[in-house]
């Protein structure tokens, strides 16, 4: 099936670790995108990509950081320089430059800091 | 800067008729999204307005005025499921890509 996964559902890591989400797709988009969303907020977003080997920081960049190996692959790393990282963190993609295509948006990573 | 305002709740009863607004203050302005997002789970595509005037699409239907920076979502025959959160976002296209800025979200009830 065609789709944007994202693992785990939850993840739970000790403050000060680093922790990488992962996000794979198989829809052949182009671009792909992080987002991070925290309780009565709406998505803020932290990276984007457009090609591989490529990509450019978004909104709230610091503490985080990303790679575009493959066009199927964009993982995000939260670093311990990250200092609220508890947060709903959501993938998304879009097929390309053209600004009618919406984002599509993987089932999302739910990462708590203890 | 890039500012989108939406209500933060609203509530509404099973079988009626339902308008959320949203304006935005922004330069490269090219297109507005709503999407819905049921609590814990992704959001989802509901609509798309680049030009002035009304989308219909089902129950759903979203407006767009550019000279006025102003954007609705109408839900019409509200249902239970329809108790969700409504996100309004406006596009750019930068040159490194398709730009999304989302709003905080209206956080719909519906009740009987």
């Amino acid at each position: 099936d065609g789709g944007i996964t994202q693992s785990p559902k939850y993840l739970f890591r000790k403050e000060g670790q680093n922790v990488t989400l992962s996000c794979e797709q198989n829809l052949n988009h182009d671009a792909m995108y992080w987002y991070r969303q925290d309780p009565g907020q709406g998505l803020r977003l932290i990276y984007y990509s457009q090609i591989v080997n490529d990509f450019q920081k978004g909104d709230i960049a610091e503490g985080y950081s990303v790679s575009r190996e493959k066009k199927e692959s964009f993982p995000l790393t939260v670093t311990s320089a990250q200092k609220n990282p508890t947060a709903f963190y959501l993938c998304a993609t879009t097929s390309g430059g053209n600004v009618r295509n919406e984002q599509f948006f993987g089932p999302g990573t739910r990462l708590t800091v203890l | 800067g890039q500012n989108i305002d939406q209500p933060t709740e609203m509530t509404a009863t099973e079988g009626a008729i339902v308008q959320i607004n949203c304006t935005y203050q922004t330069s490269g302005f090219n297109g507005l999204f709503w999407y819905q997002q049921h609590a814990g789970e992704a959001p989802t595509f509901l609509s798309y307005n680049v030009l002035d005037g009304l989308e219909e699409k089902g129950r759903f239907s979203s407006f767009l005025s550019r000279s006025k920076g102003y954007s609705y979502l109408l839900l019409k025959e509200l249902q239970m499921k329809d108790s969700a959160s409504y996100l309004c976002a406006e596009t750019i296209l930068t040159g490194g890509g398709n730009k999304l800025t989302f709003g905080t979200g209206t956080q719909l009830k519906v009740e009987l």
